[in-house]
């Protein structure tokens, strides 16, 4: 099945530092969605990317698509206490079926 | 709208029994689905629909079943728990080819 590998794993910064998660995978991917889930939360879908390059801002989060379609990073800009949480990243497969990255969780120090 | 509504919330098993997790959301998505997650692990796809009538096997199936009879409701059934059940279970709902809507999610532990 699609696999999805997200790195790193574990993530600690200063309040205001930059931060980034990166997906990679072995396959051609169709699309790529991304997730923030909070402690004790449900995940929260955060983007979509379809097209090869593309790049999409939201506020202080970058998210980029590879041109190979093979990997995507979401950064970080500035980060504060509420960027604190999971993010993963997610392939879609075919009937709208997603497989999810094993999650880069953030921890901000204030 | 409420979204989507799983209950119940937590639940403790002992091995052997079985339950239903009910899964409801009030979008008319057509496309709804159960997750299971486990630390280090993501989240991992149960079972899918893409409509009422209409349901697949994802990547861990085995000790679950599902029906979807109404657009609406998508219950996931545990036949017989095992401690390896033990998870945080979400169920999530979406347009097809858009971000998922996911519920609250269900704490089971099984011993």
């Amino acid at each position: 099945g699609q696999q999805v590998m997200q790195i790193p794993q574990y993530q600690h910064v200063q309040e205001g530092e930059d931060f980034t998660t990166y997906c990679n995978s072995s396959t051609t991917l169709s699309n790529i969605q991304w997730y923030k889930q909070r402690p004790g939360g449900h995940p929260v879908f955060l983007i979509q990317l379809v097209k090869s390059g593309e790049v999409k801002k939201q506020k202080r989060l970058t998210f980029q698509f590879g041109e190979a379609k093979k990997n995507s990073s979401l950064h970080i800009t500035a980060t504060q206490t509420t960027d604190v949480g999971t993010y993963f990243c997610a392939a879609l497969t075919g009937a709208n079926n997603l497989f999810f990255g094993t999650g880069t969780r953030l921890t901000v120090i204030p | 709208n409420a979204g989507v509504t799983q209950t119940p919330k937590f639940q403790v098993l002992k091995t052997g029994q079985s339950m239903t997790l009910q899964c409801a959301q009030d979008m008319n998505h057509e496309y709804m689905s159960w997750y299971r997650q486990d630390p280090g692990m993501g989240l991992r796809l149960i079972h899918y629909s893409v409509g009422a009538g209409i349901t697949d096997q994802g990547e861990v199936p085995n000790g679950y079943n599902v029906s979807r009879s109404t657009t609406e409701d998508f219950p996931l059934r545990l036949l017989s728990a095992a401690p390896s059940q033990t998870s945080v279970y979400f169920c999530a709902s979406s347009y097809s080819g858009t971000g998922l809507h996911f519920g609250n999610g269900t704490r089971l532990t099984v011993t």
